[in-house]
């Protein structure tokens, strides 16, 4: 399976400012996902980034709020913008390499907004 | 009605013995099943995928899926206290490929919590 690097693994954020987090594939993937997760909760897909073309993303969450990039088949980013306390979670990356190997996660980036 | 929905925990089992998770889910043309643990503080870890109706082993787990119930289930048996964790049940809806792998968005459950005490 594919092994991702995924940085900042945690940052303390002042509200009103922008914090961008970066995963990096070891291997070239088709789709990458974002996911939130929020304390005590489940994950939840933000976005669905594919290389060359713009992200799709769920509903509740737009791409002011969230932009993301995908310049190539191993990296991408996701920007969480004029954070506010409730931007407070997890985000995690994810992508899925091969046959059997199902879906793989970065490491996660533990975000507190004050 | 939850998308993807596991019973309700938090779940307690003693060393050695069989923890069962649960997990249903609504959409029909769901494809692959996915079974994650998740420690506190650290990212999810997938640890069984099943595809087809039936029953797929994997050491001391086991996976069940029953597509016409839609129902996925996991079977940990000889429970360890290393098994304490999160365990989130996952579902996409995007058909497997011959390999058998999917491509689409993963849905997860809530989680069920099980503690395994000595």
């Amino acid at each position: 399976s594919a092994v991702i690097s995924q940085k900042p693994s945690r940052d303390i954020c002042q509200r009103g400012t922008s914090l961008t987090i970066q995963c990096q594939v070891d291997s070239q993937v088709t789709m990458m996902f974002w996911y939130r997760q929020q304390p005590g909760q489940s994950l939840t897909l933000i976005a669905t980034a594919n290389q060359g073309s713009e992200a799709t993303y769920e509903s509740g969450f737009v791409i002011d709020k969230f932009p993301i990039s995908r310049p190539n088949l191993t990296f991408s980013t996701l920007t969480v913008s004029n954070m506010s306390p409730e931007d407070s979670s997890i985000y995690l990356c994810s992508v899925v390499t091969g046959v059997g190997t199902g879906y793989t996660f970065g490491s996660g980036t533990r975000l507190t907004v004050v | 009605q939850k998308e993807v929905e596991q019973n309700s925990g938090p779940l307690s089992v003693p060393e050695g013995a069989i923890a069962s998770l649960n997990c249903t889910y609504s959409d029909r043309g769901s494809q692959s099943f996915f079974w994650y643990r998740q420690y506190s503080g650290k990212s999810p870890e997938l640890i069984m995928s099943i595809y087809s109706n039936g029953d797929k082993e994997d050491g001391r787990f086991t996976a069940q899926l029953n597509k016409a119930s839609q129902y996925v289930s996991l079977l940990i048996r000889d429970s360890q206290p290393s098994d304490s964790a999160t365990y989130l049940c996952a579902v996409n809806i995007k058909s497997p490929n011959a390999g058998g792998t999917s491509y689409g968005k993963l849905t997860f459950g809530q989680g069920t919590i099980l503690t395994v005490h000595p």
